[in-house]
């Protein structure tokens, strides 16, 4: 049992290039979220989906695009990465609205140069 | 803007030592939760207490929750250096569904 895994684990990229990072879950949970997480700031969410095809943003959305066009993939997009976008990036996944538990990935460590 | 706050910012006690961790919040909720997050690892989930609920334990965790105050406390009893983390309160919104996290508190427990 897989549960929620995030792709790359890190990554460095430069200025003004477009980055994807893939979150995967096994599932099948109708909720998914996008975690930022820096230092003097904790978790802030990005962006979030209740099911396929319905997703909204979250706290900090600018810089970023979401897609849900499966349950279970939610890729996140920087499409033009920015070095203020350098932080460790978090997927969860829950299965309704008001389940106990959000699962969370490992994360993505993101560097922009 | 953070729906929680955590105080204090970090902690550090000795092994066998309870360690309590206070979290406020802004707008009303539907329940509160505890999560604990390993350097270098994603957040795993401890405990829900419900907006109805005033006090809830497991194992060696006891949280409060005061909705007058929008306040909770996380209580966790003989510590020991595995319990070495950093604990976040998240708070899941009536009105949008969202679970919004604190800061966190930076707990170290040394042998």
């Amino acid at each position: 049992d897989a549960g929620i895994t995030q792709s790359p684990r890190y990554k460095i990229t430069e200025t003004g290039r477009q980055v994807t990072l893939m979150c995967h879950q096994t599932w099948s949970h109708s909720y998914m979220f996008w975690y930022r997480q820096d230092l003097g700031h904790g978790l802030r969410l990005i962006y979030y989906s209740a099911a396929a095809d319905i997703t909204d943003k979250g706290e900090v959305p600018d810089g970023y695009v979401v897609s849900r066009s499966k349950t279970e993939n939610f890729p996140l997009t920087l499409e033009s990465a920015t070095r203020s976008q350098t932080s460790v990036y978090f997927c969860a996944s829950r299965v309704l609205a008001n389940d106990p538990a959000q699962y969370f990935g490992p994360g993505t460590r993101l560097t922009v140069l | 803007s953070q729906q929680g706050e955590e105080d204090p910012q970090a902690l550090s006690i000795q092994e066998g030592e309870n360690a309590t961790m206070n979290c406020s919040y802004k707008t009303s909720i539907n329940n509160l939760q505890w999560y604990r997050q390993n350097s270098g690892r994603g957040l795993v989930h401890l405990i829900l207490i419900r907006s109805n609920e005033r006090e809830k334990h497991s194992g060696r965790l006891r949280v409060t929750l005061d909705t007058s105050k929008k306040s909770s406390s996380l209580l966790i009893t003989a510590s020991r250096a595995a319990d070495t983390a950093s604990y976040f309160c998240a708070t899941l919104s009536s009105n949008t569904g969202k679970l919004i996290f604190g800061q966190g508190t930076t707990l170290q427990v040394k042998p």
